[in-house]
């Protein structure tokens, strides 16, 4: 069965740009996660969906967002790029059915805003 | 109040022997879950091992074992004859509001780094 996967997994971009990150969950996976890791904050929690409905959201400005289509896919979007989005971005997959199952995770898109 | 704490500094562990990583949560939530993850350089969370706060016995996976202790809510993973591929990262995660409605959001602790001497 084939993971997560990210496209693309390097980005560079300058500030006040946008950007848009996909991620394909494992098949039959109907909930996707996306997390930011940085030194400074380790890894915070974006937003998750399920059925493509925003279930759960994390603590970030509305310049980041997200949507999930039909065949469960996942696209993260963040406008008006700040230096301090500089990051990777990790999308994971479970179920989503239940609280208890495990999330698994890409292998990240590393976000460079210069 | 951080809900997740790793406080160990880099910890370093001879090849074969057995190491314990710490954590640490705080919940007032009866019902939640931890994980652990490995991340090694490359950047991808690998899964290693679940625990729920109702599992009446310790989770294991292969060389990985969970030291749950719920009253001292803390939830140290135990690497069993360590290897040279273990070096990585490892973060330890909870979920909570288990069986209180769906909820996929992990709180990650800052992470402890582990290297494998040969």
């Amino acid at each position: 069965k084939a993971g997560v996967t990210q496209t693309p997994r390097y980005l560079i971009k300058t500030r006040g740009q946008q950007v848009t990150l996909s991620c394909s969950p494992i098949s039959g996976h109907r909930s996707v996660s996306w997390y930011q890791q940085t030194p400074g904050q380790g890894l915070q929690f974006l937003f998750e969906y399920f059925s493509e409905t925003q279930r759960n959201k994390g603590n970030f400005p509305g310049r980041f967002s997200g949507r999930q289509f039909s065949n469960s896919r996942s696209e993260m979007n963040v406008s008006t790029l700040e230096l301090g989005d500089s990051a990777l971005y990790l999308c994971a997959s479970s179920k989503g059915g239940a609280s208890t199952d495990t999330q698994y995770f890409g292998p990240g898109t590393r976000l460079t805003v210069l | 109040a951080q809900k997740i704490t790793q406080t160990q500094p880099g910890m370093f562990v001879q090849e074969k022997e057995a190491v314990t990583l710490d954590c640490t949560y705080d919940t007032s939530d009866p019902s939640y879950g931890l994980f652990w993850y490995k991340q090694p350089s490359s950047g991808e969370m690998i899964f290693l091992i679940y625990q729920g706060s109702y599992d009446q016995q310790n989770a294991t996976e292969g060389r990985y074992s969970l030291n749950f202790q719920k009253a001292r809510k803390s939830a140290n993973l135990v690497i069993s004859a360590s290897q040279l591929g273990d070096s990585a990262m490892y973060f330890c995660a909870m979920r909570e509001h288990l069986y209180t409605g769906a909820n996929s959001k992990l709180t990650f602790g800052k992470g402890i780094t582990l290297s494998v001497r040969p």
